[in-house]
Formats: structure tokens, sequence, C-alpha cells
């Protein structure tokens, strides 16, 4: 079962605009994952961010947690051809096994 | 170099085979992983393994079998069993068995003849 679900599933834009995606889930959680992943490769992790946490950056990168709307969301600021990719949110449910549960997935398409 | 090497990139089965999927780390991770995706869905956990010589089922284990005899290797078996076995396979590590961010193999993709 997947626990998290990414908004939208496709998501077309120019070089420079800025692409926001989001993650919805059903139970409660001790963090929530972001991971990247090229076409036809592995994923990359992104970044993480816990369950008392409400806002993380790593350069380009801000995520945002709603613990209260059991959401979060992924903002690439000024994006470029090169952040093309998937884009999966993984969620670790407390109480649980400690195994991320990954969602479907955003397409992003920057284009140059 | 540190990481997770998968092999082959392509694998191709016969109608009845079982094939072997390689995964190893030189990370020195406690825990290891294995995932399968198919177009448009996401990552779905076959089996994983917080120690060696144990390990544990996920969501799809069925048609699938695994061993954990060294810490740096995490081999995965389809069996003829998969009736479905196509897709991309990838295995992950994490340094210990909780909370972590798990490190990703390239992958390995699956086709049947």
């Amino acid at each position: 079962s997947q626990q998290g679900e990414e908004d939208p599933q496709a998501l077309s834009i120019q070089e420079g605009e800025n692409a926001t995606m989001n993650c919805s889930y059903k139970t409660s959680i001790n963090n929530l994952q972001w991971y990247r992943q090229n076409s036809g490769r592995g994923l990359v992790h992104l970044i993480l961010i816990r369950s008392n946490e409400r806002e993380k950056h790593s350069g380009r990168l801000r995520v945002t947690l709603d613990t209260s709307k059991k959401s979060s969301s992924l903002l690439i600021t000024a994006s470029r051809a090169a952040d093309t990719a998937s884009y999966f949110c993984a969620t670790e449910s407390s109480g649980g096994s400690y195994i991320p549960t990954f969602g479907r997935g955003t397409s992003l398409i920057v284009h140059p | 170099d540190g990481g997770i090497t998968q092999s082959p990139k392509y694998l191709f089965r016969k109608e009845g085979q079982n094939v072997t999927l390689s995964c190893e780390q030189n990370l020195n991770h406690d825990a290891m992983y294995w995932y399968r995706q198919d177009p448009g869905q996401g990552l779905r956990l076959i089996y994983y393994s917080q120690i060696v010589n144990d390990f544990q089922k996920g969501d799809i284990a069925e048609g699938y079998s695994v061993s954990r005899e060294k810490k740096e290797s995490f081999p995965l078996t389809v069996t003829s069993a998969q009736k479905n076995p196509t897709a991309f396979y990838l295995c992950a590590s994490t340094p210990g068995p909780a909370g972590e961010t798990q490190y990703f193999g390239p992958g390995t993709r699956l086709l049947v003849l």
C-alpha cells in the first residue's frame, strides 16, 4: 500500500520558473523524505524533514511539512533543464517498521 | 569509491527460468532493501534485511527469494513463480535499521523473452 501520494503526476515548466510538487499521506509519520530519479537510474536522496520540523532548505530546494494537513511540498526555485526528473516522497510511519513507503512520483520536465 | 553496485544493468529471463540479481555495497551499512518499480508506479518493497542472516518479506515477496550471508551482499532471485517479472529492480541500503536516508544502486531492468 502507498502511504504518500504526489501531486501533480506530471509538471511541465520553462527554465527559470519555480516548480512545486506536493505529497499527501494518511497516517502519522516520524519523517518524510524527498528523492529524485533521473530516467532509468537509481533514486538520489534530496532532503529529510522530521515530524517536528516545518521547513527545510537545501540550495534551491525548499521543503515544507504540515502535519495537521498530512502534507508536504517540495519547491524547486529557478529551475534548470537538468532538474528534469521524477520526484518521489517517502514517508516513515510512526509506530511502524521504520521502512519508508514511496509514492508514485511527480514527473517534472523543464524546457530550456 | 563508496556506493552500491547492481549487476547486470539488463537481464533477460526465459519462461520457467530463475534469475539472480546482484547487489553489493561497500558502505558498511547494516540494512539492505529490494524494490520493484513498474512504469507510472512508485517503489514497492520486495524484501529487506536489517542484519546478516536475517531478512523480512515486504509487500510483494511472492515469487522472489533473497539471502544475506554477508553484510555487503543481498542478492535477489526472481523465481519462475513470479509470473510478471518485467520491471526495474532497485537495491538500497541504510546505515542502520530505522529512520535513515536510503542509498540506492543504479538498478537492473529485467525483461522476459
